[in-house]
């Protein structure tokens, strides 16, 4: 059964560092692309970006492309989305999914991963 | 990149059928064949229910139906029923080989 499970909610000061985790399971986690997708409180969905574990190929959203770093340890099956420095405006919902290969759809979600910024 | 167009909210009784439009540009939606949608009820991961357009993936009712013409995808849902009541996101592949989604639509069974 494949399954993407996600690290548990997290709070957090202005300024702070953080790294959410993905771990995948079920499946042949280099051969599938894992994506990130920010949901902002009472917001849509919002394409963050993708990496690749099994060549660490790797593309964001012009929106998100030097605000947030994907990647993945392939040893254990984890994707992770971090950032260096959150602001109140990081405070959303996130969740990993798996992009299927040689197409453009997410077939698996996580179970989503509340992340709140607040001084 | 900017999201993809859907309408706010769109309505229908049980029974009834109802369409929810997508409209992109020639660089997304009109230039590939690669159009998702996914239904998000209050609370819960989103769900896929058609990818490439007009497939359904194992397990989804055929009463969710996708197509395109020009830069505009339609996801048409017959027989309406309660349990579809949710938000409906589209999505699209890129020219810049990424992805966007659209703002979402509100579905409510009257």
């Amino acid at each position: 059964e494949v399954q993407l499970l996600q690290s548990g909610a997290e709070v957090k000061k202005p300024g702070e560092s953080l790294k959410i985790s993905c771990k995948g399971s079920g499946y042949s986690f280099t051969t599938y692309w894992i994506g990130w997708v920010r949901q902002m409180p009472g917001k849509g969905l919002e394409w963050m970006g993708i990496i690749y574990p099994g060549d660490s190929d790797t593309r964001y959203s012009p929106s998100f492309q030097g605000q947030v770093t994907i990647s993945a340890d392939t040893s254990i099956t984890t994707a992770y989305l971090q950032w260096s420095s959150l602001k109140a405006s990081d405070t959303a919902m996130y969740y990993c999914a798996r992009r299927v290969p040689a197409r453009d759809h997410f077939d698996y979600w996580g179970q989503g991963t509340l992340v709140t910024v607040s001084s | 990149q900017s999201a993809l167009t859907q309408p706010a909210s769109v309505s229908g009784s049980p029974g009834q059928s109802i369409s929810i439009s997508c409209t992109g540009t020639s660089s997304d939606v009109g230039g590939y064949n690669y159009v998702s949608w996914y239904q998000q009820h209050p609370g819960k991961a989103p769900k896929l229910m058609i990818y490439d357009v007009n497939n359904r993936p194992s397990g989804v009712s055929d009463r969710f139906s996708g197509s395109k013409s020009g830069n505009t995808a339609s996801l048409t849902i017959s027989g309406l029923r309660a349990e579809d009541e949710a938000d409906y996101y589209c999505s699209s592949y890129t020219i810049s080989a990424t992805c966007v989604f659209g703002g979402g639509t509100k579905l409510t069974v009257l």
